[in-house]
């Protein structure tokens, strides 16, 4: 069985702090990591996919690294906003499928 | 708006009833998706289609659920008697084939089977 893992399960900071989110996966058979960010009543969105290890990928304030021979990335955000409060997945790509973590959720107070 | 849409977006019903819901992709993409998500958990993979053809089928889909992509664009997921553990949030994806490509989720289907 296929096991992603996510850690923590829940963090809360204040406006302004910088945080960051671990995910770990299998480092056989690779293919792809994704990030997502989902807020409550809307879809999923897509932050990032990675492919290739030391991959380093950044959006505004969020940025995430990939290594892949030891199975993790990490998904950071730089001075949290309150728009920023939702749940973080990740998901390794196995074929055609997306096997996810179970997210951490973020809560960023004023 | 041209994303991935869901109809209904919530629903409840009584244990024993029939529910269908429907996922409308991006029109482009090839591959749609279905994962089930329930409390504290990340989305599960259900299944996925390339097109009209069901490609994989997750044990967690047992003999009471099927989904159909029957013209390979809209796909319908349906659950027959249904049961108190169904209750979860049901979310369509697609995505264009290859195994990089980005997955772009609709905002899901909340059941509540009372």
């Amino acid at each position: 069985i296929l096991n992603v893992e996510q850690s923590p399960q829940s963090l809360h900071v204040q406006e302004g702090d910088s945080t960051n989110f671990t995910c770990s996966f299998p480092s056989s058979n690779f293919y792809a990591l994704h990030w997502y960010r989902w807020e409550t009543a809307k879809s999923p969105e897509a932050l990032f996919v990675m492919t290739l290890n030391g991959d380093e990928k950044k959006k505004g304030r969020i940025s995430a690294t990939l290594n892949t021979k030891e199975g993790y990335s990490y998904l950071y955000i730089k001075g949290s906003q309150p728009e920023d409060s939702a749940t973080y997945l990740c998901a390794f790509g196995q074929g055609g499928k997306l096997i996810f973590g179970q997210g951490t959720e973020l809560s960023v107070k004023p | 708006d041209t994303g991935v849409s869901q109809d209904p977006r919530h629903k409840i019903t009584k244990r024993g009833q029939n529910v269908t819901f429907r996922c409308d992709p991006i029109s482009e993409h090839n591959r749609l998706y279905w994962y089930r998500q329930t409390l504290g958990q990340g989305p599960e993979f259900l299944t996925y289609f390339q097109n009209e053809a069901q490609l994989e089928k997750s044990r967690l889909l047992s003999d009471r659920f099927s989904a159909e992509r029957p013209k390979g664009s809209f796909s319908t997921l349906e659950i027959q008697r249904t049961e108190q553990g169904d209750s979860a949030m049901y979310l369509c994806a697609s995505s264009l084939r290859g195994p990089y490509n980005e997955q772009f989720f609709g905002p899901g289907t909340r059941l509540t089977v009372l």
